[in-house]
């Protein structure tokens, strides 16, 4: 049974550039969760999915965006990328509620 | 708002010795506490988490961790260190919102290392 799977592993973008980041829950999860992990800090709420819904929102600006898919699947936009953005984003996925969160290994993204 | 307060950034121990990192919380409700495990270049593993039920909780890899309301607090334990525990820590609270789905509040993190 695979776990979460997170694409690509690693990213480099430059400043003003868009990204995707792309997340595939683990079997039987129908929630996804996003968090951003700047270096040397614990996990950030980004926001979260459910039903195709973004249900719960961080305190992120409007650059940051989602979406989840009918298969559960789910997609992290972010627009105008800043220096700052440069940190490990981690997708989580749940069934129903968030006790048991599932992490995926995360992708890196550097800003230059 | 929820909050936690993980108390030593980085922390070493002997490998044999006890493991304790520090984690106190701040809730207006009853929490749900969770402490997380990550390897390097890996994402988190819940090691335990506390749901309101016993106030001492096990989890894997043989760590525990105290629920103490008056204190506010939840640390992790375990009571002889090994190699493999060297890793980063977190402790997370959860808040509830509305709807089924809760988010996670982390801790900014301890470093375990582990001296031979």
């Amino acid at each position: 049974d695979a776990g979460v799977t997170q694409s690509p592993t690693h990213l480099i973008k430059t400043r003003g550039q868009q990204v995707t980041l792309r997340c595939s829950p683990k079997s039987g999860h129908d929630t996804v969760s996003w968090y951003q992990q700047a270096l040397g800090q614990g996990p950030q709420f980004i926001f979260q999915y459910y039903e195709e819904e973004e249900r719960q929102r961080g305190n992120f600006p409007d650059r940051f965006s989602g979406h989840q898919f009918p298969n559960y699947s789910s997609e992290l936009n972010v627009n105008a990328l800043l220096l700052g953005d440069s940190a490990l984003y981690l997708c989580a996925s749940s069934f129903g509620t968030v006790e048991k969160l599932f992490f995926g290994s995360g992708t890196q993204l550097s800003v230059l | 708002a929820q909050s936690v307060t993980q108390l030593g950034s980085h922390v070493s121990v002997s490998e044999g010795a006890l493991v304790l990192l520090r984690c106190n919380y701040s809730s207006s409700v009853p929490p749900y506490l969770f402490w997380y495990v990550q390897y390097p270049n890996q994402g988190l593993q819940l090691l335990l988490k506390y749901t309101s039920a016993a106030t001492l909780v096990k989890g894997i890899n043989g760590f525990e961790a105290e629920f103490k309301k008056s204190e506010t607090s939840f640390h992790l334990t375990k009571p002889s260190a090994h190699m493999s525990d060297a890793a980063e820590y977190f402790c997370a609270v959860s808040s509830i919102s509305s709807g089924s789905a809760r988010q996670l509040t982390f801790g900014s993190g301890t470093q375990l290392t582990v001296l031979p």
